[in-house]
């Protein structure tokens, strides 16, 4: 089955310093991962995605993710963050290529201070 | 997603009332889907519909129905709604890769 794991129930750092934040997956065949975030009292708005091609994909707000198939991981990077990027933040796999349907990780908050 | 739409924003019921609620789009995809969201546990599916005709399980499917009234309304529904059922809802639409979430809504059971 396929899986998705986020390590990090949080992650701080401070404003203007680089951020990652983690993603390990486990799939079948290739896999198609998502990068989601949540901010307060919204829904989930998409970032970014890797199918297939370059293993660094850049998405929304200057967020990108590195997917690299020997680790099995699909990081969320940003090379300087901002207090704005705090949220909740999710890695998702598509479970079927069917179906669409996405397995969530349990999801990572982001803390920028200034 | 502005694109996507969820009534009501936030419900309070108590136990053992039937609830539902809507979700709308205006995307023109043809699958959606609705998700709980409880804490530490990421999302879960609950049911999906690829047409009018087509509506399937999702992993926690139990003690929920859905209804596909049009392309662009899916609606879930708890018949007999309990607390454990208290989440934040979301409903999703999709191509054929990427997901576009509502702004969710907030369930509290009594």
């Amino acid at each position: 089955a396929q899986s998705v794991a986020q390590p990090e129930d949080q992650v701080n750092v401070a404003e203007g310093n680089p951020l990652t934040v983690k993603c390990t997956y486990s799939v079948s065949g290739n896999p198609y991962l998502f990068w989601y975030v949540q901010y307060p009292n919204r829904g989930l708005q998409f970032l970014l995605k890797y199918i297939t091609g370059d293993n660094l994909v850049k998405g929304s707000y200057g967020f990108e993710a590195e997917f690299n198939k020997s680790q099995t991981s699909f990081h969320l990077k940003k090379p300087s963050a901002l207090v704005s990027d705090s949220a909740l933040y999710f890695c998702a796999v598509r479970d079927d290529r069917n179906t669409g349907k996405l397995i969530f990780g349990q999801g990572t908050t982001l803390q920028v201070k200034p | 997603d502005a694109d996507v739409t969820q009534t009501p924003r936030n419900r309070i019921t108590k136990t053992g009332k039937r609830i539902m609620l809507e979700c709308s789009q205006t995307k023109g995809h043809d699958r959606m889907y609705w998700y709980r969201q409880d804490p530490g546990l990421g999302l879960r599916l609950i049911y999906y519909s690829f047409d009018v005709k087509d509506i399937n399980k999702g992993e926690i499917s139990d003690g929920y129905s859905v209804s596909r009234q049009a392309q662009a309304k899916f609606s879930l529904s708890l018949e007999s709604a309990i607390p454990n059922q208290t989440a934040l809802y979301f409903c999703a639409t999709s191509n054929s890769h990427t997901q576009y979430f509502g702004p969710g809504t907030r369930l509290t059971v009594l």
